[in-house]
């Protein structure tokens, strides 16, 4: 069983600051993925990457499968970024996800 | 297109009584998968499934049923609720870049 760990557990910043939220796991996987949750539920898909990075717009993913870690980097935080980010891992079958406890992220105005 | 959806949004059961969950989606997607989200413990996969007719276990499958008869429908069903299966349930598709989640259900078992 793969685990999953985030760190920090809690984020508090403020507007316009650079922010970063780590992931780590223990077993080799096929894919990795960032997942937003904001208040009321929704859960909605931000990145899925085997390798490398992906941006769009203010957010930017970095996986290194070797260190088996990845980053998700929020660039000019804005309150409506205030949500919680889940990491979750792949391992051979793609329906088949691990998760993260999940980062709640505050960002004040 | 609708993306997906489940029902009921929110459900109040008593323990011992039965239900299914209903989740659907319109994108072809192959995978499906069913998680419940309790405080503190995250995300968890309940069942799973790679294609009609072919179903598998997740991480905490007891006390739940699935069945794929199509492309489409993926329901989960609880034979005989328990207080402990009180919980937001999320069904989710795989698509070629990303999962997609339905709205969540809010099922609370007295």
């Amino acid at each position: 069983k793969n685990e999953v760990e985030q760190s920090p557990q809690n984020l508090t910043a403020q507007e316009g600051e650079f922010i970063t939220i780590n992931c780590s796991y223990s077993v080799g996987i096929s894919a990795l993925h960032w997942l937003q949750q904001h208040p009321g539920g929704g859960i909605v898909s931000l990145f899925m990457l085997s390798s490398g990075k992906k941006k769009h717009g203010r957010l930017i993913a970095t996986i290194n499968i070797q260190e088996k870690h990845s980053s998700l980097h929020i660039t000019a935080s804005h309150p409506r970024d205030s949500a919680v980010y889940i990491c979750a891992v792949g391992g051979t079958s793609y329906g088949k996800l691990t998760f993260g406890q999940g980062t709640i992220l505050t960002v004040h105005p | 297109n609708a993306g997906v959806t489940q029902t009921p949004k929110f459900q109040v059961l008593k323990t011992g009584q039965s239900m299914t969950l209903q989740c659907a989606q319109d994108m072809n997607h192959e995978y499906m998968s069913w998680y419940r989200q309790d405080p503190g413990m995250g995300l968890r996969l309940i069942h799973y499934s790679v294609g009609a007719g072919i179903t598998d276990q997740g991480e905490v499958p007891n006390g739940y049923n699935v069945s794929r008869s199509t492309t489409e429908d993926f329901p989960l069903r609880l034979l005989s609720a328990a207080p402990s299966q009180t919980s937001v349930y999320f069904c989710a598709t795989q698509g070629y870049n990303e999962q997609f989640f339905g709205p969540g259900t809010r099922l609370t078992v007295l």
